[in-house]
């Protein structure tokens, strides 16, 4: 158990709607960062957020918004889905901004149909 | 090249070594990773490699780091069926803040 939790565990849902993914980070952790893991791109960095603001953006479709909450949070908010948007997307913690451990969530399955 | 590179594919007896190689694209790289996922899991942290040492293990795991060819290995001793996974090699760019490149990852398989 990496103390990283993600909220829910699969999702299904249609084309065109809205969805919310939930992260909480390990205890003590400041940054959160959000992947998407997908057959054909592998995993993409999407966003990270450090003690509530946004610090690096990746390749993140402007559908796509996410934010941090003062308890430490996160939520990735994906929206006017499409098909292509079926994926594994995590969310990964880590105490600081300059690398060392990184731990990730188990994942939120995502299927648009 | 732009990406961190992996073999797909890897296929070991048990009892063997596996040696999975990695191939990395900024010189300046600062840390250095290697997660396993298993099938239909999140990725677990194996172990990390700061880019001033050559080699660190741990237990079974043994990382090679070559700064000069940009390259990176993974040497699990006595790979047991348990070890059957995707391990992925990721970089951490030695340029701002920025986050971990991932590799396509590599798929272990260890026959009985």
């Amino acid at each position: 158990d990496s103390g990283v939790t993600q909220t829910p565990k699969h999702l299904i849902t249609a084309t065109g709607q809205r969805v919310t993914l939930r992260c909480s980070p390990r205890s003590g952790d400041l940054s959160v960062y959000w992947y998407q893991q997908s057959l054909d791109q592998g995993l993409q960095f999407l966003i990270q957020y450090y003690n509530g603001e946004e610090r690096a953006k990746g390749n993140i479709l402007e559908r796509f918004s996410a934010q941090q909450f003062p308890d430490l949070h996160s939520e990735l908010n994906l929206s006017s889905l499409e098909l292509g948007d079926s994926a594994l997307y995590f969310c990964a913690s880590s105490e600081g901004l300059a690398g060392g451990k990184w731990f990730f969530g188990p994942g939120t399955r995502l299927t648009v149909l | 090249g732009e990406d961190v590179e992996q073999s797909l594919f890897l296929s070991v007896r048990e009892g063997d070594s596996s040696v999975i190689n990695c191939t990395y694209t900024d010189s300046s790289s600062t840390y250095l990773y290697w997660y396993k996922q298993e099938p239909g899991a999140g990725l677990q942290l194996l172990t990390y490699i700061f880019s001033n040492m050559d080699m660190k293990q741990d237990q079974r795991l043994t990382v090679l780091l070559n700064k000069k060819d940009k390259h990176l290995s993974l040497r699990i001793a006595d790979t047991q069926t348990g070890d059957s996974a995707i391990y992925f090699c990721a970089e951490r760019k030695n340029s701002g803040n920025t986050p971990l490149v991932f590799g396509k990852g590599t798929r272990l398989s260890v026959i009985a």
